[in-house]
């Protein structure tokens, strides 16, 4: 079975800083997508950014980017020019392509931006 | 589109009465996937379908609840009977195959 870790439990940065969170995860498959989530306060799940497994360009969505390393199962996303509506709780996930295809997810980073 | 739309946004009930979460995906969408928020458990998915049949319900806790999607346009979630421990932001979501999940702005979930 698929497992998603994120070891960061929270982090603090201040605004305009960039931040990485890291995110790594556990498969024998060799094709599948990953996303990143974002969670604000008004508990809303928001999509950031998707990868899929058979890119090797990393994706990227304005101010948020990935570092998708497939080898060492690592997909971590950096948020360049950090700003107070980035703080939310970030997600990170994993869609098999191959039979059951549903979402597994990480346990989430606590990011904090502060002014 | 109107997106994922879940009712009620609130709902307090006390223990032992029944509840009933819903779910209306994006038309178009033939995946339906149920999770459950807590502090302490994180996201749990508790049950998903594929063109309205159950694929895997392992992470449905107990025998008190159930699920069912009568047609590709509504999904209920059901609880009987509730339990305090049960309190919990219930998501629904919906998919395309290999595409991100969009989400319901979820039912939380107050069981006294």
């Amino acid at each position: 079975a698929q497992t998603v870790t994120q070891s960061q439990p929270e982090m603090s940065v201040q605004e305009a800083e960039t931040v990485t969170l890291s995110c790594t995860y556990d498969t024998s498959e060799n094709n599948y997508y990953l996303f990143w989530y974002k969670q604000p306060p008004s508990r809303q799940m928001i999509l950031v950014i998707r990868q899929e497994a058979y890119k090797q360009q990393n994706a990227t969505e304005n101010r948020f980017s990935v570092n998708f390393q497939k080898a060492a199962k690592s997909f971590s996303l950096k948020i360049s020019d950090s700003q107070l509506g980035d703080t939310a709780m970030y997600f990170c996930a994993f869609r098999s392509v191959q039979g059951a295809q549903k979402l597994v997810f990480g346990q989430g980073t606590r990011l904090t931006i502060n002014p | 589109d109107a997106g994922v739309i879940q009712s009620p946004r609130h709902e307090v009930t006390e223990m032992g009465q029944e509840v009933t979460l819903r779910c209306k995906p994006i038309s178009g969408h033939d995946y339906l996937f149920w999770y459950r928020q807590t502090m302490m458990r994180g996201l749990e998915l508790l049950i998903y379908f594929n063109n309205n049949v159950p694929i895997d319900d392992s992470g449905m806790p107990e025998d008190r609840f159930s699920a069912k999607m009568p047609n590709a346009s509504f999904s209920t979630l059901k609880i009987q009977p509730s339990e305090p421990r049960d309190s919990a932001v219930y998501f629904c979501a919906s998919s395309l195959s290999y595409s991100p999940l969009h989400f319901g702005n979820g039912t939380r979930l107050t069981v006294t």
